[in-house]
């Protein structure tokens, strides 16, 4: 089956820097998303990467290393409005455009 | 501007009872998803759509659902006979293609008592 892993839960203080990790093993692999989920909303698209290294937008930076089937987001000046889910995707599982999620990981920011 | 809508955005059915959930996608937009929530956890693919055509319905549970996408614009998910189990929000998402970044609506929040 596939296996995309992602730390429950998160806090952190505003004005801070945080890493949300992200590990998968799937039968396939076209490129990794991030979305932010807010409590009763949509997701909503933050980041993708298909080729291994940093991609940087703004506050928001995402990382893959396709060798170790691992992602992670970092999250620099951290704002109470950053409080969300935030969901690690895979596309290409099967040579299908789906995405597979992980569980997602709920960061709380105090203030 | 017009993102995807989704309706009804909330759903109460009693046990037993079909309901039909509308997705509006992006216009222009090839490719349509559907994904099923539950409370904490990460969508789930159901279905995919390339214009009119099903390409990909692996994830449906049982064949009590039911997509379709008649003219390759709107689409509807069916659920016959709709049982406990079934109560989760039923996201839409639609891309351009294939392996673009994938747009949701806001949900439809299915509950069956």
């Amino acid at each position: 089956g596939q296996n995309i892993d992602q730390p429950t839960e998160m806090t952190a203080t505003e004005g801070a820097i945080v890493q949300i990790n992200c590990t998968y093993q799937t039968s396939g692999f076209n490129g990794l998303f991030w979305y932010q989920q807010h409590a009763g909303e949509a997701p909503t698209f933050l980041s993708y990467n298909v080729l291994d290294g940093l991609e940087e937008k703004g506050r928001f930076s995402s990382f893959l290393s396709r060798s170790k089937g691992y992602s992670y987001l970092l999250l620099k000046e951290l704002q109470m409005k950053d409080s969300a889910s935030y969901l690690c995707a895979v596309s290409g599982v099967d040579s299908s455009y789906k995405l597979i999620f992980g569980s997602g990981t709920r960061l709380l920011v105090r203030p | 501007g017009a993102g995807v809508s989704q309706s009804p955005r909330y759903k109460v059915a009693k046990r037993g009872q079909d309901v039909a959930l509308r997705c509006d996608p992006i216009s222009g937009h090839v490719s349509l998803f559907w994904y099923q929530q539950a409370l904490g956890q990460g969508p789930e693919f159901l279905t995919y759509f390339q214009n009119e055509a099903q390409l990909d319905k692996s994830g449906l549970p049982s064949d009590r659902f039911f997509a379709e996408r008649p003219e390759g614009s709107v689409s509807t998910l069916k659920i016959q006979r709709t049982q406990q189990e079934d109560s989760a929000v039923y996201l839409c998402a639609s891309s351009l293609r294939g392996n673009n970044e994938q747009f949701f609506g806001p949900g439809t929040r299915l509950t069956v008592l």
